[in-house]
């Protein structure tokens, strides 16, 4: 398995543009969770999913944020409009819940707001 | 809600050395407890985890302490490499309520050779 996949891998955007950040999870995995990483704040959880429904979004920072997964195999966040406060790296991690509690990370999304 | 504290923030030791770093939480209704690695430029990933039913957990070099009644657990390195060097979190859960991990503030270790 390739492991979880996400896309883009850096973005660089302006100030009041949509995001939408990309996470394709490890096949057969019925969780979901997207983080944010910053120096200030460390590693925060947004929101997570459980066989594709949203279970907690209470992380998830104001109304710009949004995140879907319409199937298994995909999920998005979205940033509208996006903020400078906004920049951060952006983890995907899925697992297994009924065999393992281990969280796999994706290689994560540089956001850049200028 | 859970909140986690982690100690130290940095930690500079000699290879071969060992290494410790302590985290406490507050919800004594806690019963997992992950520490993450993460190298620079590179995503977390799990190294050790233990449940709040055992005190201690091994996996060659590394260990996990746990003191439940203290709220409290360790991670604890022994002869360290240079390949050692990065950032460790720890993370805390109530897996009967909750897959939501609260992660610390990590730790950057630095093994100098």
């Amino acid at each position: 398995d390739a492991g979880v996949i996400q896309s883009p891998r850096h973005e660089v955007t302006e100030m009041g543009q949509e995001v939408t950040l990309r996470c394709k999870p490890i096949s057969g995995h019925d969780y979901l969770f997207w983080y944010r990483q910053t120096m200030m704040r460390g590693l925060e959880l947004l929101i997570y999913f459980n066989n594709n429904v949203p279970i907690d979004d209470s992380g998830m920072p104001e109304d710009r944020f949004s995140a879907k997964m319409p199937n298994a195999s995909f999920s998005t966040l979205k940033i509208q409009p996006s903020e400078p406060r906004d920049s951060a790296v952006y983890f995907c991690a899925s697992m297994w819940g009924d065999i393992t509690d281990t969280q796999y990370f994706g290689p994560g999304t540089r956001l850049t707001v200028l | 809600g859970e909140n986690v504290e982690q100690h130290p923030s940095t930690l500079s030791v000699q290879e071969g050395d060992s290494a410790v770093i302590k985290c406490t939480y507050s919800d004594s209704a806690s019963n997992y407890f992950p520490w993450y690695k993460q190298e620079l430029g590179k995503r977390p990933q799990l190294i050790i985890d233990i449940r709040s039913n055992v005190g201690e957990k091994k996996d060659q070099r590394i260990a996990v302490t746990l003191n439940k009644t203290a709220k409290h657990f360790s991670l604890h390195i022994t002869e360290t490499q240079p390949e050692d060097s990065a950032v460790y979190f720890c993370a805390a859960s109530n897996k009967r309520a909750t897959n939501k991990l609260i992660f610390g503030t990590g730790t950057l270790l630095a093994v100098q050779p």
